[in-house]
This record gives C-alpha cells, structure tokens and sequence, in this order.
C-alpha cells in the first residue's frame, strides 16, 4: 500500500507556543489531505480536508485559526497547531488520498502525539 | 441516523474462532468500502476495500458486501490474539466524502 508519513512523532510543548506537524505522501500524489484528532479511547474526528494548492475545508467546531494547514504540494501537507493549551493535547494524525473519484483510498500517516504543559 | 453505523463492541472471541464485525450505511449512492485495523495508539492502518457486491477474500480476512441492505462486513478466520484491534469500516459516499463508523472493539482470547 501506499506510505504516508508523519513528523514528530511525539513533541512535547509549553503551552503558548506553537507546534507544526508534517505529513507527506512518499511514493504518490495525493489530491487530497485530511487532518484528524483523536482523543484516547475516542473515535477519530475530522479536522479539516485539505486539496492541494488552495484553502482547506474544516469541521464544524474546528478553528481554522488555531490550526492552520497549508497544502504547498502534492506530497506535503502542514498542521499548525498555535498558541497550543493542554486541551490540545491529542494524538494527529494525517490521511491522504490519492485519486478523486469513486475508487479513492485513503492512506493514513502513523500520527504526531502532541502534549502540551 | 448516523452515516456509518457500527456496533461499538466490544467483541470477545475466542482464539482460532470466526469474529464478525458489521457496519451498516445510510447513503445509497456509495460506492466504495474500506476496513481500517487501528491498534492502540496507533493509527488505522488499511486491511481491505470491496467495490462490489458479494464477497472478497485476503487471507484470514473476508469482506462482504450488500448494497440493497446497505450492509458491509469483515469477517475474520482463525482469529488470533493479535488480532485484537479496534475495527473501522469506512464509506466513500456519492458526494465522494469518506465516512468513517465510531469502530469495533474486538478481543480476542487466548
């Protein structure tokens, strides 16, 4: 299958400070990324989506303004987490896909656990 | 009505049994069907997709598929321990939206 990959895997961060995440696609293009959060023992939820080359779409509930994603490329897509408080402590992790389209997989990066003090 | 609907579990099998997970949808125009595998900690990994209706086989894995019922399983052969997971079944709807159930919790006694 397809790799995605995730970098931190872990960080550790005070809070006030701002923390971004990297996801790539390394062996496809992906049209499409998504960000979600899970908190432990919860079901994943969905933060936004992202296409290459223009704004990401958010979830109800999910300010664009704290988290920030920039889709550059085909392959890189960022999460900023900013001015992080320990209520965003929690485990990210990113999804791509490859094609649009009715046949499309989505592939998942191994996610960024993030804890702020 | 949720749009992927599955039973949170948990599902308790013993070693070597069949477990059968379920997941039901609401969208009748989707097309595709995928099950993630998700660990503990760790993020879902792919284990099958199924287009059509009917059954598909990998392995110790089997997908099946109803569109009329708007039904979707996994079943799983020779279950073993490791196999002890929480189960998503996902659903790529005809707005081309994937939507992902709440998942499984299966166990699975040694």
């Amino acid at each position: 299958g397809a790799v995605v990959s995730q970098h931190p895997s872990w960080v550790i961060c005070k809070s006030g400070t701002s923390v971004k995440i990297e996801c790539r696609s390394l062996d496809f293009q992906a049209t499409t990324m998504f960000w979600y959060r899970q908190f432990p023992k919860q079901s994943l939820m969905l933060m936004a989506t992202s296409n290459e080359g223009s704004k990401a779409t958010y979830e109800q509930g999910v300010e664009k303004d704290k988290f920030l994603i920039n889709h550059a490329s085909l392959t890189l897509s960022t999460l900023t987490v900013t001015s992080a408080h320990p209520e965003d402590s929690s485990f990210y992790i990113c999804s791509a896909r490859a094609l649009a389209g009715a046949q499309s997989t989505q592939y998942f990066g191994p996610g960024t656990r993030l804890t702020v003090l | 009505q949720k749009e992927v609907e599955q039973n949170s579990g948990p599902l308790s099998v013993p070693e070597g049994a069949i477990a059968s997970l379920n997941c039901t949808y609401s969208d009748r125009g989707s097309q595709s069907f995928f099950w993630y595998r998700q660990y503990s900690g760790k993020s879902p990994e792919l284990i099958m997709f199924i287009y059509s209706n009917g059954d598909k086989e990998d392995g110790r894995f089997t997908a099946q598929l109803n569109k009329a019922s708007q039904y979707v399983s996994l079943l799983i052969r020779d279950s073993q321990p490791s196999d002890s997971a929480t189960y998503l079944c996902a659903v790529h709807t005809g707005g081309f939206k994937t939507i992902f159930g709440a998942g499984t919790r299966l166990f699975v006694k040694a």
